[in-house]
Order: structure tokens, then C-alpha cells, then sequence
């Protein structure tokens, strides 16, 4: 069963830069996943930020940027600000329209 | 305004049954894969299922393959989810999600999501 893994939490300054990852069990992700990106904070519907690896979602603001580093698909917040303190999970397309999400990652900002 | 509103959800006993709803407005429904996502509470997200745009597809994860059924009624803008024997695990917020892409669902991403309908399997 593919699994796909991100970090459990992580912290950044404000006005920091930080870089979550998502990666496979097995395997490197590319493109050819389709890695999409998803905001949630507490009690609200989780948010698009990134799909297909780079696009930013209509309203995302530009320090939020998606991108392919080594075998693993990034999600990098440049500038950190406090309302960017919430939980991010990423997406990847298996393929014959299955998709799963990695377990999340609990972002802070102190 | 693109809208999506969950509604069905209830308290159903263990192996029981039920349909989940929703309606969407603000965008031209049949042009896009509708999905399902549902998320326990304190927990992550799983992605449940999907429907193509012209009801093709579907696709189920393998948590409820042979138990759900995803269906769409482009005349009333509203997808379904059909649940059949219920378990504890399938306890959780279920929302509606419009996917990214015009017409394919290959690749396919979540664009807007609904608020969500709590499913509670309990006896």
C-alpha cells in the first residue's frame, strides 16, 4: 500500500522561510503525480493552495510556492506570517483516479 | 459565487445505510470532477471518491470500495454519496470537493471545498 509521508510538525519565525515536504513510501515523486497542496486550520474546510506540482490556487497569495526538490514534492512559504500557522497536507495522484493524502503537517509560526 | 452544501448527514447504526448530498451552484457543474473527502475529527484527510463530469469513472479508495457509490444528476446540479454497511471507521466530516480540471479527472486536484456533513456510525 503506497504511503505518503510528510513531516508531523514544524516551526518557522515570522518572516521566516520553511519548506514542507511529501514523499512516497516508495519511490520519488514527480510531475507525473500531480502534487497538490491544502491548507486547514482548526474547525474550518481545508483551503487549495498548489496543484499539479506549481500552480498557485486562484487567490493564493505568492509566498506560497510548490515545486519538485530532489524525490520529493515541496510546498515553500516565503515570508511567514502568523495566519500561516495551520495545518498543510499535500496530494498525490496515484493514477487511474485515485488520490491520496500525506498525514500532514502541523505548521507553527513563533 | 461557487457554492457546495453538504446535507444527509446523521447518527446511523453499525451496517446501515445512507446518502449524502450536494449541492452546487456558482459554476458550470457539468464541466467538472466532483470528489469526496472525509476527515475523522482530530485527524488527517482521506480521500473517499470521485466522479467525472459526465458520471464516468468512478473511483472509490480501497477503505470503501463495494460499500459506497458516487453518482451525479447534472440537471440538479447535486452529487451523491451512497453508503451501505456503515462501519465505526466511517465516522468522520464528509465534504464535497470540485475538482480542478475542465472535462479529464486524470491528474485531477480539489479546487473549492463544501463545509462539510457529519457522518456518525454508532449503535
Amino acid at each position: 500500500q503506497t504511503v505518503v509521508t510528510q513531516e508531523p510538525s514544524f516551526s518557522v519565525s515570522p518572516g521566516g522561510t520553511v519548506t514542507l515536504t511529501c514523499a512516497l513510501s516508495s519511490g520519488s515523486v514527480s510531475s507525473s503525480y500531480y502534487p497538490s497542496w491544502y491548507q486547514q486550520t482548526p474547525g474550518q474546510a481545508p483551503r487549495t493552495l498548489i496543484y499539479n506540482t506549481d500552480e498557485r490556487s486562484s487567490g493564493v497569495p505568492g509566498r506560497f510556492s510548490g515545486s519538485i526538490l530532489g524525490n520529493k514534492a515541496a510546498l515553500t512559504i516565503t515570508g511567514a506570517q502568523a495566519d500561516d500557522e495551520s495545518d498543510y497536507y499535500c496530494v498525490l495522484y496515484m493514477g487511474s483516479g485515485i488520490s491520496v493524502f500525506g498525514g500532514g503537517t502541523k505548521l507553527t509560526v513563533l | 459565487e461557487v457554492q457546495l452544501v453538504e446535507s444527509g448527514g446523521m447518527v446511523v447504526q453499525p451496517g446501515g445505510s445512507l446518502r449524502l448530498s450536494c449541492a452546487a451552484s456558482g459554476f458550470t457543474f457539468d464541466d467538472y470532477t466532483m470528489h469526496w473527502v472525509r476527515q475523522v475529527p482530530g485527524k488527517g484527510l482521506e480521500w473517499v471518491a470521485l466522479i467525472s463530469w459526465d458520471g464516468g469513472g468512478p473511483s472509490y479508495a480501497d477503505s470503501v470500495k463495494g460499500r459506497f457509490t458516487v453518482s451525479r444528476d447534472n440537471s440538479k446540479n447535486t452529487v451523491y454519496l451512497e453508503m451501505i454497511s456503515v462501519r465505526s471507521e466511517d465516522t468522520a466530516l464528509y465534504y464535497c470537493v470540485k475538482g480542478v480540471l475542465i472535462g479529464s479527472f486524470h491528474g485531477d486536484a480539489f479546487d473549492i471545498w463544501g463545509q462539510g456533513t457529519m457522518v456518525s456510525v454508532s449503535s
